[in-house]
């Protein structure tokens, strides 16, 4: 069990710029989530994949934010355009099997736009 | 719309000194409360689940309790590495709905 892997760490990006965040969930997890933290808050709900579907999208993800599960393995996260406010810390985690089994967080991504 | 409230939103604690963490919540059907430990830096690490009102759950200094508005989160003689923010959430359908945290100090 290696744990969810998210790559980048850190991100640092002019606003206007596009990004793109990947995370690899713990293998044979079939659902998948996106979480984004600021300081000091607890983490808010973006987005939810059940194998390649997506289930749900947070009214905080504008359309300006597109994600994807190709096959139903790792995810991306994009987000186009950046603006100030979506400096944060972006959170992936992923669970097996009923809706409320635990989710398990990966290390997140740290995006911080000039 | 779910709501959860942590308090304290910051404790300091001698090592040795017990103390509890409250956790309330309004949410329409709860599925599971969840407790996470979160370090500086890093993703929130699972804790406990609790699914009804009066469960117990232990992990080394750790107990969590659930009733049905609020969850608390005992820490008894609580050393140094116990130091992190504390989080708790509610589950609704599939998503988790957190507090701001507790931000948990330990001194020597």
């Amino acid at each position: 069990d290696t744990g969810v892997s998210q790559d980048p760490r850190h991100k640092i990006t002019k606003r206007g710029q596009n990004v793109t965040f990947r995370c690899d969930p713990i293998s044979e997890h079939n659902r998948l989530y996106w979480y984004r933290q600021t300081l000091g808050q607890g983490p808010e709900f973006l987005t939810y994949f059940q194998n390649e579907a997506q289930l749900e999208k947070s009214r905080l993800l504008s359309d300006r934010f597109s994600a994807e599960r190709p096959k139903g393995s790792f995810s991306t996260l994009e987000i186009q355009r950046t603006e100030q406010g979506d400096s944060a810390m972006y959170l992936c985690a992923s669970s097996y099997g009923g809706p409320n089994q635990p989710q398990h967080f990966g290390d997140g991504t740290r995006l911080s736009i000039l | 719309e779910d709501q959860v409230t942590q308090s304290p939103e910051a404790l300091r604690l001698q090592e040795g000194e017990s103390s509890s963490l409250n956790c309330s919540y309004t949410v329409s059907g709860l599925r599971g409360l969840f407790w996470y430990r979160q370090d500086p830096g890093k993703g929130p690490e699972f804790l406990f689940t609790l699914y009804s009102a009066g469960e117990e759950k232990e992990k080394e200094r750790l107990k969590a309790t659930l009733t049905k508005k609020e969850s608390f989160l005992h820490i008894t003689a609580p050393k140094p590495e116990d130091s992190a923010t504390y989080l708790c959430a509610v589950l609704n359908d599939y998503k988790l709905s957190f507090g701001a945290g507790t931000t948990v100090t330990v001194r020597a």
